[in-house]
């Protein structure tokens, strides 16, 4: 297992609501990386965080935001959820300038209905 | 939309036999990565190639790279029924740092 966690693990919210998923970098990693896995699909890049940035971001709209404490842990915020958005959520650390191997966490379930 | 693809989507094997799984990508690369993944759980790490390496190994893993055909291949050996999970191909481009790029997977089944 890595040393990377997230919370809560299941999730029910419904449509309109806002979520907040949390994530625990593993050890002397500086880099923390958000994923959207739909069922049956392979995960999907949201955003990075670096030194408490957004360091790039995927095809995901503004209601995805994001937040990188000074400890590296790691914050993704949903607004105005939709049924779509009901996934497993996986955050990934890694170290900058390492040739980008990530250690995933087990996930958030998130389903909104 | 995801930039790779991966084949077979599903493959089903006995004990003992090998299992090769294939993935192929559309952009320029600096490596690719394969990652296991438990009934929708988090995701292993496995094995990273850099793109300026054409074979790779790891235990019972070996990962070839084919960078003019754009493609790679997982190949598992002397499979186990432990090995059931689905694989993923990740890959990273430019000066992505960890922005991986990955396909929509093979679930492999592995029948004692």
């Amino acid at each position: 297992e890595t040393g990377v966690t997230q919370s809560p693990t299941h999730l029910i919210k419904t449509r309109g609501q806002q979520v907040t998923l949390r994530c625990s970098s593993q050890s002397g990693h500086n880099t923390v990386s958000w994923y959207q896995q739909a069922l049956g699909q392979g995960p999907q890049f949201i955003f990075q965080y670096y030194r408490e940035e957004e360091n790039g971001r995927g095809n995901f709209p503004p209601r995805f935001s994001g937040l990188q404490f000074p400890n590296y842990s790691s914050e993704l915020n949903v607004n105005a959820l939709e049924l779509d958005d009901s996934a497993l959520y996986l955050c990934a650390s890694s170290r900058r300038g390492s040739l980008d191997e990530q250690y995933f966490g087990p996930g958030t379930r998130l389903t909104v209905t | 939309s995801q930039q790779g693809e991966e084949d077979p989507q599903a493959l089903s094997i006995q004990e003992g036999e090998n299992a090769t799984m294939n993935c192929s990508y559309k952009t320029s690369i600096n490596n690719l990565q394969w990652y296991r993944q438990n009934s929708g759980r988090g995701l292993v790490h496995l094995i990273l190639i850099r793109s300026n390496e054409r074979e790779k190994h790891s235990g019972r893993l070996r990962v070839t790279l084919d960078t003019s055909k754009k493609s790679s291949s997982l190949l598992i050996t002397a499979s186990r029924a432990a090995d059931t999970a689905s694989y993923f191909c990740a890959f990273a481009g430019g000066t992505s740092y960890g922005k991986l790029t990955f396909g929509q997977g093979t679930i492999l089944t592995v029948h004692p």
